[in-house]
């Protein structure tokens, strides 16, 4: 099926620091939706956000939706060892479809 | 956020055999979704899960292997048919509220076929 690219694929920090990851698409979407996923877990959602350049935060995250619609971002503050795990990104494209379709996903692991 | 469990959690079935997963949430919802994630990958689509009728499914997935049930707006069931290792994987059941347009996961069950 169809999947937007999610970057970096991967990623190992220190403790401490910031993070950025980014989803991308040639596509407009309507809606994205940002999930982290632990090991043997279900995805967990962490931001919605619903307009372009909108920008929203749940606690050290803050996600935003791109300008173009055809992007959004995820930024983490000050890493913390249990922020481990994968992020999925997921869009819906314009009216008339109620699917998400979901990023690559992004592999974090941080470093104590 | 509406609360989705699964069972079972985990099961290593043999070859040939089939498996019903359940999925049961506390709240009425409009969309039920079941996924399947491979090791390693990310979340690929098999159907919705439509009350009272055949599910829709996507591309490359067909009722004969994975029959769906959605007898009520909070419970679905999904069957794995006919096993083979290639159908070890996490499946994931997925729901839309009724007031809003975001989705919630289940917390999947882990499937091995030997």
């Amino acid at each position: 099926g169809q999947q937007l690219n999610q970057s970096p694929q991967s990623m190992f920090i220190q403790e401490g620091e910031d993070v950025s990851m980014n989803c991308t698409s040639s596509s407009i979407f309507n809606t994205w939706l940002w999930y982290k996923q632990d090991p043997g877990e279900g995805p967990v959602l962490l931001i919605a956000l619903y307009k372009a350049g909108e920008l929203t935060s749940n606690g050290r995250l803050t996600a935003q939706f791109g300008i173009t619609r055809k992007d959004s971002f995820l930024n983490i503050s000050a890493s913390i060892p249990s922020d481990v795990g994968i992020y999925f990104c997921a869009g819906q494209l314009g009216a008339g479809t109620y699917k998400y379709i979901f990023g690559t996903g992004t592999r974090l692991k941080v470093l104590a | 956020s509406a609360v989705i469990s699964q069972k079972p959690s985990r099961d290593i079935c043999q070859r040939g055999t089939s498996l019903t997963i359940q999925c049961q949430v506390d709240s009425q919802v409009t969309m039920m979704f079941w996924y399947r994630q491979q090791p390693g990958q990310s979340l690929t689509l098999i159907a919705t899960a439509n009350q009272g009728s055949e599910a829709t499914y996507e591309s490359g997935f067909v009722i004969d292997k994975f029959p769906i049930s959605r007898p009520n707006l909070t419970f679905s069931t999904l069957t794995v048919s006919n096993m083979s290792p290639e159908d070890s994987s996490i499946y994931l059941c997925s729901v839309r509220p009724l007031d809003g347009n975001e989705q919630f996961f289940g917390p999947g069950t882990r499937l091995t076929v030997l």
